[in-house]
């Protein structure tokens, strides 16, 4: 069936530093792909999505390259900022279903 | 964007009692929302497609008869966990896609955290 594989955390990191979060995905058909982030005590927002392959989605410095080939959806920033700890889950939706990977907890140290 | 709350946010019960969290979707209307459940660390396990004006569909292993789901207009889903356990502690999410389509983004509550004495 359709799955999401993220890497696991947690991770942290220092102030500034580059960050990439793995995501894979097994889906038949063309799937759609998403970020979603949970910040402490909330529920889950969009960060950024994807619907087609080599689509990149991008928002608040983050971005993501929806690859068919690798079926990968890695997330990647630049340069952290602590307002940027929380947990980030990879998600895949084909049809009317979701599928979200387990998540990865990101701390950022100043 | 869409906004979709959830209430409460949190709430302690004792064993045995039931509890209601409610699902609305403030600015938008739903014909389907989604409740998942979320261990510590863990991913968001579907629990169940509430469908207004008709029974929600339950994933496999989710017992419906413990947690019983009403979707009574298009703006309201409720979940509610019947003689709760410890074992039903979690955090419990709910999400709303508007209008009728399958497709588009989904829209998250905040989480309803329960804690079973």
């Amino acid at each position: 069936g359709d799955s999401v594989t993220q890497m696991e955390g947690p991770v942290t990191l220092s102030e500034e530093a580059f960050l990439t979060i793995n995501c894979t995905y097994t889906a038949t058909g063309y799937p759609s792909l998403f970020w979603y982030v949970q910040y402490p005590g909330e529920g889950l927002q969009l960060l950024l999505k994807a619907t087609k392959a080599d689509d990149k989605g991008s928002n608040k410095g983050f971005e993501a390259t929806y690859r068919k080939e690798t079926t990968s959806f890695h997330l990647e920033k630049g340069s952290v900022q602590v307002s940027d700890s929380a947990v980030y889950f990879c998600a895949l939706r084909t049809g009317n279903q979701f599928y979200f990977g387990t998540g990865t907890s990101l701390t950022v140290i100043p | 964007g869409a906004v979709v709350s959830q209430h409460p946010s949190w709430v302690i019960c004792k064993s045995g009692t039931s509890v209601k969290i409610e699902c609305r979707s403030l600015d938008f209307q739903a014909t389907t929302m989604f409740w998942y459940r979320q261990f510590p660390k863990q991913s968001l396990m579907l629990m169940a497609t509430s469908n207004e004006g008709s029974k929600a569909t339950y994933e496999q292993g989710v017992e419906k008869d413990k947690f019983l789901i009403n979707h009574a207009s298009l703006t309201l889903s409720t979940l509610t966990v019947t003689s709760a356990h410890p074992e039903d502690s979690s955090f419990y999410i709910c999400s709303a896609r508007p209008g009728g389509s399958n497709t588009g983004e989904l829209f998250f509550g905040e989480g309803s955290r329960l804690t079973v004495l």
